[in-house]
């Protein structure tokens, strides 16, 4: 499976705009899935597809794609927002891949 | 509503084999499209991806653990069970079953988790 790289951390005032970015070869051919998880908890999707939020999920949640690149945005940023997150894809082989994890602090 | 929940020792020793049982509610594994995903994370560490199976009892693993895995389903009791051979102190996370309902494109629903030990 191939690899999906994120940056390890970053930080968003409160009501602020934050991209998350995934970066890897499969993006280039299938969408990321991106994973939202707090502390003691299990992941949680919140983008699938181009651009699909499963039900529940808030609107603030967006994605994106170009090329090798994948991106997870939060437009206005809560403070319930504050967790891991975490790409996800597969390639052409039908394996998956995890990204390595984006820790958003929100100031 | 779709629920899944692990099962398994929480602690076994180095060499062992782990077998872990995911027992799910809600769908069922002969519906076309559908899988059963293991994902591990270590404590602190990211997550990664063990196996899929599918509806049609297409398998996958990850390449770099797949001489040690095994996954299998029992469709009538709504089971999909892990096997890990030859277990390491390196293996020690909070091992996750997920369903999968979109032909394997992502997992949409995860159980609790279970932590697993290896310690001699």
């Amino acid at each position: 499976s191939s690899e999906l790289t994120q940056d390890p951390a970053v930080s968003v005032a409160l009501g602020q705009t934050v991209r998350i970015t995934c970066q890897g070869d499969s993006l280039r051919s299938y969408y990321a899935s991106w994973y939202q998880q707090k502390p003691g908890q299990a992941p949680v999707l919140v983008i699938y597809g181009k651009n699909n939020r499963p039900s529940g999920i808030p609107d603030r949640f967006s994605g994106s794609s170009s090329g090798n690149t994948a991106s997870l945005t939060i437009t206005g940023a809560q403070a319930e927002d504050e967790a891991d997150y975490y790409c996800n894809s597969r390639d052409s082989s039908g394996n998956h891949s995890f990204g390595t994890g984006t820790k958003v602090t929100v100031l | 509503q779709i629920t899944l929940k692990e099962s398994g020792p929480t602690l076994v020793k180095p060499t062992q084999t782990l077998t872990l049982t995911c027992t799910f509610s809600g769908f069922s594994l002969s519906t076309s499209g559908v899988g059963v995903g293991w994902i591990r994370q270590p404590p602190g560490k990211a997550l990664e991806w063990l196996a899929l199976i599918y509806w049609n009892d297409d398998k996958r693993y990850s390449p770099s653990l797949k001489s040690r895995l095994t996954i299998t389903k029992d469709t009538s009791k709504n089971q999909v069970v892990l096997t890990m051979t030859n277990m390491d102190p390196v293996d020690t996370a909070t091992y996750y079953c997920a369903h999968s309902g979109s032909s394997g494109r992502n997992f949409d629903y995860w159980g609790q988790g279970t932590l697993v030990t290896v310690s001699s």
